[in-house]
């Protein structure tokens, strides 16, 4: 069985300071991990993953995230948020026939 | 340009019928899933194919149906069944079902009048 946590429901930044979404997972296996965004009335769109290469991975638009075994983590980093990241985002744990969407991150950006 | 398409983008039904939401995809992925989205509980899936002909449920597929006729296409029948419709309906598609990530379409919101 698999499960994602991510661990804030709802996280508020300036603009120009970074961003930290928070995500834990659990896996019997050795799991594929993603990072998607969804706009409002939107479908879902690909930000990175990790599919057991480099540990430290580069996504789309300065998004970045780290796999840390250790810590069963796969948090989201961006050194500077935009207001256009302003959007809901989702973690994702995929392993065998079974793949696993985290609640969701509904990240606020202020001027 | 290669994606998936749903349509319609919105849809209302009237108590007691059955709809139909489509979903079209040219990549040549073997895979594909329905998922519904309510606000504040993420993405849970309806039911998935991994190869025309076949299909399975997942962990909300009841009041739902699906087919798989055609590699391109995987239709989801909303019936009367289903008791609270109203969603916000997101269509995917994979290369398999194991490393690769999933492509989405731009979803369908259904409510029911």
């Amino acid at each position: 069985a698999q499960s994602v946590t991510q661990l804030d429901s709802h996280v508020s930044v300036s603009e120009g300071t970074p961003v930290l979404l928070r995500c834990n997972y659990s896996s019997s296996y050795s799991p594929s991990l993603f990072w998607y965004v969804q706009h409002p009335n939107k479908g879902l769109q690909l930000l990175l993953k990790y599919t057991s290469a480099a540990t430290l991975v580069k996504g789309i638009n300065g998004f970045e995230a780290e796999f840390k075994k250790s810590e069963t983590s796969f948090h989201l980093t961006k050194p500077s948020a935009h207001m256009s990241d302003a959007a809901e985002y989702f973690c994702v744990v995929s392993a065998l026939n079974d793949m696993r969407f985290g609640a969701g991150t509904r990240l606020t950006v202020k001027p | 340009d290669g994606g998936i398409t749903q349509s319609p983008k919105y849809l209302f039904r009237k108590e007691g019928q059955n709809v139909t939401l489509s979903c079209e995809q040219n990549l040549n992925h073997d895979a594909m899933y329905w998922y519904r989205q309510d606000p504040g509980q993420g993405l849970r899936l309806i039911y998935y194919s991994q190869i025309v002909n076949d299909f399975q449920k997942g962990d909300i597929a009841e009041g739902y149906s699906v087919s798989r006729e055609k590699k391109e296409s995987f239709p989801l029948t909303v019936t009367s069944a289903q008791k609270n419709p109203t969603a916000f309906y997101l269509c995917a598609s994979s290369a398999d079902r194991v490393r690769t990530e999933a492509f989405f379409g731009q979803g369908t919101r259904l409510t029911v009048v």
